[in-house]
C-alpha cells in the first residue's frame, strides 16, 4: 500500500520556540494532505486541509497564525508549531489521499510534541 | 453536522473469540467508511474501507459490513489473537478524498 512518512517521530522543545513536522507521500502524488491532532485516549481531530499550491483550509478553531501549514510540492506537507506552548503537546498525525478513485487515505506513523 | 459513535470505548475478550466493534453515524450521505488500527502512541493503520455502494470487506480475519440506512458499521474480527490488541477507529468520508471523520474508538485487549 501507499507510505507516508511523518518527520520527526518525536520531538521535544522549550516553550515559546517553533517546531516543523514534515509529512511526505513516497510513492504516489498527493494534492490532498490532511493535519489530525490526537490528545491521550481521545480520537482524531482534523486541524486543517492542506491543498498542494494553495492556502490551507483550518477547521473552526484552529489558530491558523499559529499552525502554520505548506504544501509547495505534490510529496511534502510541513505543519509549523510556532511560538509553542505546554498545552500544544499532542501527537500530530498527517494523512495523504492516494489519488485514486477509492478516495483511501494514507497516515503517517504520527509526531509526538512535547512542549516543556 | 456528522457524528461518529463507536460503543463500547474499551472490550477485553479471552483468546479464540470474535470480536464485534460497532460504529453508528448519524449521516447516512456518506461516500465510504473506513476501519483503522492504532497501536499505543503510533499512527493509523487502514484496515478496511468499505464505499457507499457496498454491503462489506472482508480481509483476512476481519469483515467489516455496512449498512446505511441504519447509520451502522461494524467490523468482525474472527478467533482473536493477543496481537489484535488495539485501539480500532472507524470514520466516514463525505466524497473521495474529503476529509474523515473519527469516532472515539474501541480499545480493544484480548487476553492469552
Amino acid at each position: 500500500g501507499a507510505v507516508v512518512s511523518q518527520h520527526p517521530s518525536w520531538v521535544i522543545c522549550k516553550s515559546g520556540t517553533s517546531v516543523k513536522i514534515e509529512c511526505r507521500s513516497l510513492d504516489f502524488q498527493a494534492t490532498t494532505m490532511f493535519w489530525y491532532r490526537q490528545f491521550p485516549k481521545q480520537s482524531l481531530m482534523l486541524m486543517a486541509t492542506s491543498n498542494e499550491g494553495s492556502k490551507a483550509t483550518y477547521e473552526q478553531g484552529v489558530e491558523k497564525d499559529k499552525f502554520l501549514i505548506n504544501h509547495a510540492s505534490l510529496t511534502l506537507s510541513t505543519l509549523t508549531v510556532t511560538s509553542a506552548h505546554p498545552e500544544d503537546s499532542s501527537f500530530y498525525i498527517c494523512s495523504a489521499r492516494d489519488g485514486g478513485n477509492t478516495g483511501e487515505l494514507f497516515f503517517g506513523e504520527g509526531s509526538r510534541l512535547t512542549v516543556l | 453536522k456528522q457524528e461518529v459513535t463507536q460503543i463500547p470505548a474499551a472490550l477485553s475478550v479471552p483468546e479464540g473469540e470474535n470480536l464485534v466493534l460497532n460504529c453508528s453515524f448519524t449521516d447516512s450521505a456518506i461516500y465510504n467508511l473506513q476501519w483503522f488500527r492504532q497501536d499505543p502512541g503510533k499512527g493509523l493503520t487502514s484496515l478496511l474501507l468499505i464505499q457507499s455502494s457496498q454491503r462489506e470487506q472482508t480481509s483476512g480475519r476481519l469483515n467489516a459490513s455496512l449498512d446505511k440506512s441504519s447509520g451502522r458499521s461494524t467490523l468482525y474480527i474472527a478467533a482473536s489473537q493477543p496481537g489484535d490488541s488495539a485501539t480500532y477507529l472507524c470514520a466516514e468520508s463525505k466524497a473521495a478524498g474529503n476529509k474523515l471523520t473519527f469516532g472515539g474508538g474501541t480499545r480493544v485487549l484480548v487476553k492469552p
